[in-house]
């Protein structure tokens, strides 16, 4: 258990509705990030906070947006969805406060499914 | 970025030592090597991370030599259970601003 956890597990909903993913990172760890997995593009870098601020973008659409809150979780949200959009979304943590290199540490992920 | 360049996939019979290797010749001076293991369906595991010459941990080594351009992970003694994907990752966290990258890692298969 990485102690990173990921809610809901799985989701399914229809094209052009809005959902939201959530990730408690572990205790005492102060970045979150996200990334996205589809079957043909691999696991992509979607966005980086760190202690409520944004420090880094990756490929995350306009339509996606992230914010982590002053208890340190943290959600995506996906609107206007589409087909592919359909992915694995997963949320990982770090310390990084005295140990900037420590690894990530991932939830096991949220399932979404656009039909 | 440091951009890293894995095998696909390999294979290998339980019982083997395996060592893959990644080839990161641009890895900038603050930059560590961190490998990743992930299961289908699930997030990658940190198996090991090192800077330069060797790392091991009760998991797996880290081979890195001096000019730091490739790194070896070796696992030693594979079970069915070490099938997954392997993914090599170079990066400085430390900067605040440079984001981990996953490339399309190593399939590695092992076989009884």
């Amino acid at each position: 258990d990485s102690g990173v956890t990921q809610t809901p597990k799985h989701l399914i909903t229809a094209t052009g509705q809005r959902v939201t993913l959530r990730c408690s990172p572990r205790s005492g760890d102060l970045s979150v990030y996200w990334y996205q997995q589809s079957l043909d593009q691999g696991l992509q870098f979607l966005i980086h906070y760190y202690n409520g601020e944004e420090r880094a973008k990756g490929n995350i659409l306009e339509r996606f947006s992230a914010q982590q809150f002053p208890d340190l979780h943290s959600e995506l949200n996906l609107s206007s969805l589409e087909l592919g959009d359909s992915a694995l979304y997963f949320c990982a943590s770090s310390v990084e406060l005295q140990a900037p290199n420590s690894p990530l540490h991932f939830g096991n992920g949220t399932r979404l499914t656009v039909t | 970025l440091a951009k890293t360049t894995q095998p696909i996939s390999m294979d290998s019979y339980e019982g083997q030592e395996v060592n893959i290797t990644c080839s990161h010749n641009n890895i900038a001076t603050n930059d560590y090597i961190t490998w990743y293991q992930q299961f289908p369906s699930q997030g990658p595991r940190f198996i090991i991370q090192g800077y330069k010459t060797k790392v091991t941990n009760e998991v797996a080594s880290l081979f890195i030599p001096a000019d730091r351009k490739s790194s070896t992970l070796s696992l030693p003694r594979v079970s069915l259970s070490d099938t997954a994907v392997y993914y090599c990752l170079v990066g400085d966290k430390g900067s605040g601003n440079t984001p981990l990258v996953f490339g399309k890692g190593t399939r590695l298969s092992v076989i009884a």
